[in-house]
């Protein structure tokens, strides 16, 4: 399987827990971006990892929310003290990165987080 | 505020027929615009995309069109097919910027 993998694909938390999310991009590819939609709305960009620089956090909603990645390996999306305006699904992709947005980003399936 | 607005939250069409998939934009800095297809519990898939300097872009049963001056485009599916049942996402993104702003989708439903 070359493809994104995300897990869990479901998570249901207590309000004020904290939640880790992971995503195993594709081999190879430098570029990482974290994306969030909630119900009835649209993919709502969170942070952008390319390779070793500085990651774009300028989408992330909160402090509660902070993201790591190794590399241009794995990276994990944590959401501490959750509250239920976080319910939504969220998105990882990948890309080669040589053309900027304009490269096709390649996702995948989302991990359902369900704040009750 | 949204700058990028699929308007029609669901579309429906029989089998074999065109689809029409609208969005408009308001940024005028947006240059790039891709569409995306989602199915559900998967990630959205790159479908098609368009490049300002173009009015048109064709790929298989896939067409978009582009209108700068009305800041519109719109996905066109020829014929269309119970498969193609999905959300389509419309995005956009400026110069070399990584960010994609993305609408809200349409439900299409492609009945047999």
């Amino acid at each position: 399987g070359a493809g994104v993998s995300q897990s869990p694909s479901n998570k249901v938390t207590e309000k004020g827990k904290d939640v880790e999310l992971r995503c195993d991009p594709i081999s190879g590819h430098t570029a990482l971006y974290w994306y969030r939609q909630r119900l009835g709305q649209g993919l709502e960009f969170l942070i952008y990892f390319q390779g070793n620089s500085a990651p774009d956090k300028s989408g992330l909603p909160s402090d509660r929310f902070s993201a790591e990645r190794t590399g241009e390996s794995v990276s994990t999306l944590t959401i501490q003290r959750t509250q239920q305006e976080d319910s939504a699904v969220y998105l990882c992709a990948s890309s080669q990165r040589w053309r900027g947005g304009r490269d096709e980003q390649f996702f995948g399936p989302g991990t359902r987080l369900t704040v009750l | 505020d949204q700058q990028v607005k699929q308007n029609s939250p669901s579309l429906s069409v029989q089998e074999g027929r065109i689809s029409i998939l609208n969005c408009d934009y308001t940024n005028s800095m947006f240059d790039y615009f891709l569409w995306y297809k989602k199915y559900p519990a998967e990630g959205p898939t790159f479908l098609i995309s368009i490049s300002s300097i173009k009015d048109k872009n064709e790929d298989g049963r896939f067409t978009v069109f582009l209108n700068k001056s009305a800041k519109h485009l719109s996905l066109h599916i020829v014929p269309s097919q119970p498969g193609d049942s999905a959300v389509y996402f419309c995005a956009a993104v400026e110069g070399s910027n990584y960010k994609l702003t993305f609408g809200k989708g349409t439900l299409l439903t492609v009945n047999p």
